[in-house]
């Protein structure tokens, strides 16, 4: 059983198109992320939701929405893409939020090219 | 701003032992974590550390020095499943995840 799952595992797109990617989560954590990792590598967190409540929205711009239809699920929707967006998107959770210096469990990302 | 300096990359013999350095400046510190991961892969997680001091794991250590803002970790008997890039992630006093830039390990023959 895959403890954090997204789907789909690639994404090619053209630019001003809109795309989802799902993310699940049987490990009955509290607390799921979205984190982009870009071309240079560095992993930045755009949102997390505990239990359903968002937590942290970084600067992200306003194209990205989350959505957490119950604490298992955070998927996330993106308008209108751009040339920028192309990374790869990883679903995480934890038992906590980082105030209880939970782990992070990763799912195996989502590589979105936007052509 | 909030800084982590990790090296970009090191190369080490099948074997050999290998320290990868983290440097942090941060406002505040409640812990710091290193991850593993391999390319095209999810990272996973590898040891914590909140309190001064040597974690030992199996082949893997990890050191933390909070007064000089460090940490290391240590890998030994290296093999070439080791071949991966290693992630410093800190928690900062707002309780956010800073993460390096991750260190490429190549591990030779």
């Amino acid at each position: 059983d895959t403890a954090v799952s997204q789907t789909p595992k690639y994404l090619v797109t053209q630019m001003g198109n809109d795309k989802s990617i799902k993310c699940e989560q049987n490990l009955g954590h509290d607390t799921m992320y979205w984190y982009k990792q870009d071309s240079k590598k560095f992993l930045k967190i755009m949102f997390s939701y505990n239990n359903k409540e968002l937590i942290i929205n970084e600067t992200v711009p306003n194209r990205f929405s989350p959505k957490s239809p119950d604490k298992a699920h955070l998927n996330l929707h993106i308008n209108s893409l751009e040339l920028g967006d192309s990374a790869v998107y990883f679903c995480a959770s934890s038992q906590y939020g980082t105030e209880n210096t939970g782990e992070l469990f990763f799912g195996e990302g989502s590589r979105l090219t936007v052509l | 701003g909030q800084n982590i300096d990790q090296p970009t990359e090191m190369t080490a013999t099948e074997g050999a032992i290998v320290q990868i350095n983290c440097t942090y400046q941060t406002s505040g510190f409640n812990g710091l974590f290193w991850y593993q991961q391999h390319a095209g892969e999810a990272p996973t997680f590898l040891s914590y550390n909140v309190l001064d001091g040597l974690e030992e794991k199996g082949r893997f250590s990890s050191f933390l020095s909070r007064s000089k803002g460090y940490s290391y970790l240590l890998l030994k008997e290296l093999q070439m499943k080791d071949s991966a890039s290693y992630l410093c992630a800190v928690i900062d006093s707002n309780y956010q995840l800073i993460w390096g830039a991750g260190t490429k390990l190549i591990i030779k023959p």
